[in-house]
């Protein structure tokens, strides 16, 4: 069965700071998501990718997809604390169903 | 706004006593997703509905039980909670397969 790794755990970061989050595959990722996940909340989508080297944009946040298509990184530039919570990679896998990594809580600190 | 609504957003149940969160979208969606997320896990898909077509997960057990009367609507029943069915719920929606996920704001389940 497919796994996705998300690295960190947990990540700590001063504000305006960069910080990189990664989510490795066990198998070719044919749609790879990224959602952030307040405490106790639902999953809020930011950005999908489906192409090998694909790389997306929105506002301060960057996700690609490498050419192999097993690794995804987000990459947030000028950390703020609005940016702090869980993020979370999610993956399609056959049969209409999407499968989610443990996810990386991000603190930001003032 | 079209939006994923599920009630209510924290329900406190006892053990062994059934329970029914609840699920609605606005958005027309064809497949509509529940899952389930311990603290510090990922959220582990239960079952999902494709239109009427309901697809349950191998390892999903018996006791989580799901209804979908129209395209509006999704439940998911628990028939006899236990203590480690103690998690957030989470309902999701999806306009067709590789569209990505529209998720509510969840369900925290308490078993007392």
């Amino acid at each position: 069965s497919q796994e996705l790794e998300q690295s960190p755990q947990s990540l700590i970061v001063q504000e305006g700071k960069n910080l990189t989050i990664n989510c490795t595959s066990s198998k070719t990722l044919y749609g790879l998501y990224w959602y952030k996940q307040k405490y106790g909340e639902g999953l809020i989508f930011l950005m999908m990718l489906q192409k090998g080297g694909e790389e997306k944009s929105h506002e301060k946040i960057t996700a690609k997809l490498d050419e192999k298509k097993q690794q995804s990184s987000l990459h947030i530039t000028a950390s703020q604390p609005s940016h702090a919570g869980i993020y979370l990679c999610g993956a399609d896998i056959a049969d209409d169903k999407i499968i989610f990594g443990k996810g990386t809580r991000l603190h930001i600190l003032p | 706004d079209a939006m994923v609504i599920q009630n209510p957003r924290y329900q406190v149940t006892q053990f062994g006593k059934p329970v029914t969160l609840s699920c609605s979208q606005t958005l027309n969606h064809n497949v509509m997703y529940w899952y389930q997320q311990k603290s510090s896990q990922a959220p582990k898909l239960l079952f999902h509905y494709y239109d009427k077509d309901f697809n349950n997960e191998a390892d999903t057990p018996d006791n989580f039980q799901s209804r979908r009367p129209n395209t509006s609507f999704c439940f998911l029943d628990i028939r006899s909670p236990g203590l480690g069915d103690a998690a957030m719920y989470l309902c999701a929606t999806s306009r067709d397969t590789g569209r990505g996920l529209f998720f509510g704001s969840g369900t925290q389940l308490s078993v007392l």
